[in-house]
Formats: C-alpha cells, sequence, structure tokens
C-alpha cells in the first residue's frame, strides 16, 4: 500500500514569509509526528498527534510553528514569519496508534526540505 | 526527559568487516529501544526494535543489537557488512507505557568500501 506521503519535497522562501508543509499519513494510522533535521542534528520531535488531537506540542520550538490535522488524516505543519534557522529537512511520521502504544513502528515520509533565503 | 548518545558520526569499513555500532540512552525507568536505517535516496525505516523479552534483538539484513541495561546500551552489530549497508543509522529510546515521545539520536553515517 501507499506509505506517508510528503509536499512539497522542496521549498525555498524568503526570511519572513509563511509555509505550509503537508504530511498524508498511511491510510488506518491514528498517529502522527512531525520532526525536523538540522545539518548536523539527529531529529528533533515537533509534535504528535492522536486523531485530530495533539497531545504532545512539547517540540515545538516557538509559536511561529503551528501544526493541524483534520479528518484523522492529512496534517498541516505551519511555519509563519520564517526566519534562516527554520531551515531543514521537516520529516513527518506515521503509525497505527493503537491505544498510543509506545512501541509502536513509526513510518516515515520523504521529508520537505526547507531552505529560507 | 531521555537522551541518546552515539559515539561514532561517520564510520568506514570494507565489504565483510564486521560492524558495531554504539547507542547509550540516559533514562531512569523502563525503555523500548530503536534502531532506524536511511538508505541513499530512501525513508527512514525501522531495522530492529526492543521492548522486552530476550535482550538479543535480531533486525532485517542480518542486523542484530543487544539490550545491556545495566550499561545503558544497545549496540548495533553486524557479522560482515555489505556495500549496500552504506546508510546513516539512527539509535532511538521512548520510556514505557502509553504513548512516549521517541528521542532518536544524532545518527552515524555507515560508509561500506567494495
Amino acid at each position: 500500500g501507499a506509505g506517508v506521503s510528503q509536499s512539497p519535497s522542496n521549498k525555498v522562501t524568503e526570511k519572513g514569509k509563511d509555509v505550509e508543509l503537508r504530511c498524508d499519513p498511511i491510510s488506518g494510522h491514528t498517529a502522527l509526528y512531525w520532526y525536523r533535521q538540522s545539518l548536523g542534528q539527529g531529529l528533533e520531535f515537533l509534535i504528535y498527534f492522536q486523531g485530530n488531537s495533539a497531545p504532545d506540542k512539547s517540540g515545538l520550538p516557538s509559536d511561529r510553528f503551528s501544526a493541524e490535522r483534520t479528518g484523522g488524516s492529512v496534517s498541516t505543519l505551519t511555519i509563519q514569519r520564517t526566519q534562516q534557522e527554520d531551515s531543514a529537512v521537516y520529516l513527518c511520521a506515521s503509525s497505527l496508534g493503537t491505544s498510543g502504544r509506545s512501541t509502536d513502528t513509526q513510518y516515515f515520509g520523504p521529508g520537505t526540505r526547507l531552505t529560507v533565503l | 526527559a531521555q537522551s541518546v548518545s552515539q559515539h561514532n558520526h561517520h564510520v568506514i569499513l570494507s565489504e565483510a568487516a564486521s560492524l558495531e555500532l554504539g547507542c547509550n540512552y540516559s533514562y531512569g525507568g523502563t525503555v523500548n529501544l530503536f534502531w532506524y536505517v536511511q538508505y541513499p535516496g530512501q525513508h527512514l525505516q525501522l531495522l530492529l526494535k526492543y521492548f522486552s523479552g530476550d535482550p538479543l534483538v535480531k533486525g532485517i539484513k542480518g542486523f542484530e543489537a543487544e539490550f545491556i541495561k545495566s550499561k545503558f546500551s544497545f549496540n548495533l552489530r553486524k557479522p560482515s557488512v555489505q556495500w549496500s549497508d552504506t546508510a546513516e543509522y539512527f539509535c532511538a529510546v521512548n520510556a514505557a507505557g502509553g504513548y512516549q515521545k521517541v528521542t532518536f539520536g544524532i545518527g552515524t553515517k555507515l560508509q561500506v568500501i567494495p
């Protein structure tokens, strides 16, 4: 079946502009995660969705970052007033999310490479 | 909060050499441990995971990892690497029970020379 998809694959924007990144999880996966991978850094957790609610937003670095999920499926990560330090690869992952199990395997998308000039 | 340390950031091996990638975590409670791999041009994918039972876990493509609780370690091993194992490897940990945020290490880039 189809895996996790993300769009766009690459995004170049100017400092101060807003950007929206999209994630389509695997059908039937109730859990969805956003991560950020900067050059030389590991994966930095941003936010976790279970269904349409986000019980863990602890990784969002500032109030310029927000995310939503609708219909228990597609998620959008929005970065307002982008800064150069926002440049990174943004990864989305989904998992079955059954009973919020901590052992679930996460299935990753290809990522969106964001460059802020 | 837990953290993960991967000791080697870049490893170069010849084909048929043995591989061991170090991973240590810090967390006082019960944990789940994961190794993910990203082959060139591909998505991150699960290699293996441990959450209970036999501390020696076998994964895909001949990889295995051993959980040593006393050392807070979960090292990844393969007796004989192939050129196709060239990839970036990430160790990850979360606390057991219900939803728990997964913390990833910085990753180790493995280059296998034919």
